[in-house]
């Protein structure tokens, strides 16, 4: 069984750039959480995805957004890239309802010249 | 708003030290509480939890009491392990009831031989 799987595992892009990041949720999960940890920092929640609806969004500006498939994987686009946006991107999936148990991915680190 | 307040790092133990790392969270209702261990350049891997009040977590021979007297959930061990060494994030689930994470800062845990 799969667990939850990212790609690429890394990106170098300069500043004003835009980017895609991917995810495949495990195996029966149908609700993908994307996070943004920055180095040396505890991770931030972007949003969420669930029934291909963002569900709640964290305080993070538009030139990030989201989309999730029909097969739950879901995307994170971030347009107009800064240098700030350098980080580790981590997605999450669980079963809905079954919030306490939420299984991470091994993240992509994007770097942004 | 809710928060996670960890013990800063980094923490240097000798191999078989006793090891405690401090948590303390400001919530609304009733979170799940949640540690985390990340590996150097891998993702988040759920260490143990607790859902409710005076739970406790267990795995691997660390251990988490969720106390609401306190508003805390130290994380302890007996005995640490080289392999241990990692760093630990405290978490919670946000008050949405949607899963959505909050992290503390992260503490670093260093065990020499």
């Amino acid at each position: 069984d799969a667990g939850v799987t990212q790609s690429p595992t890394h990106l170098i892009k300069t500043r004003g750039q835009q980017v895609t990041l991917r995810c495949s949720p495990k195996s029966g999960h149908d609700t993908v959480s994307w996070y943004q940890q920055a180095l040396g920092q505890g991770p931030q929640f972007i949003f969420q995805y669930y029934e291909e609806e963002e569900r709640q969004r964290g305080n993070f500006p538009d030139r990030f957004s989201g989309h999730q498939f029909p097969n739950y994987s879901s995307e994170l686009n971030v347009n107009a890239l800064l240098l700030g946006d350098s980080a580790l991107y981590l997605c999450a999936s669980n079963q809905q309802g079954d919030t306490d148990t939420q299984y991470f991915g091994p993240g992509t680190r994007l770097t942004v010249l | 708003g809710d928060s996670v307040t960890q013990m800063e790092g980094p923490v240097t133990l000798s191999e078989e030290a006793f090891l405690t790392i401090n948590c303390t969270y400001t919530a609304t209702g009733y979170p799940s509480l949640f540690w985390y261990v990340q590996y150097p350049g891998e993702g988040l891997q759920l260490l143990l939890k607790a859902t409710k009040a005076d739970d406790k977590g267990s795995n691997k021979g660390f251990e988490a009491t969720y106390r609401k007297e306190t508003t805390s959930f130290h994380l302890e061990k007996g005995s640490v392990q080289v392999s241990d060494s990692a760093v630990y994030f405290c978490a919670l689930t946000g008050s949405s009831n949607t899963g959505k994470l909050i992290f503390g800062q992260g503490t670093t845990l260093q065990v020499k031989p």
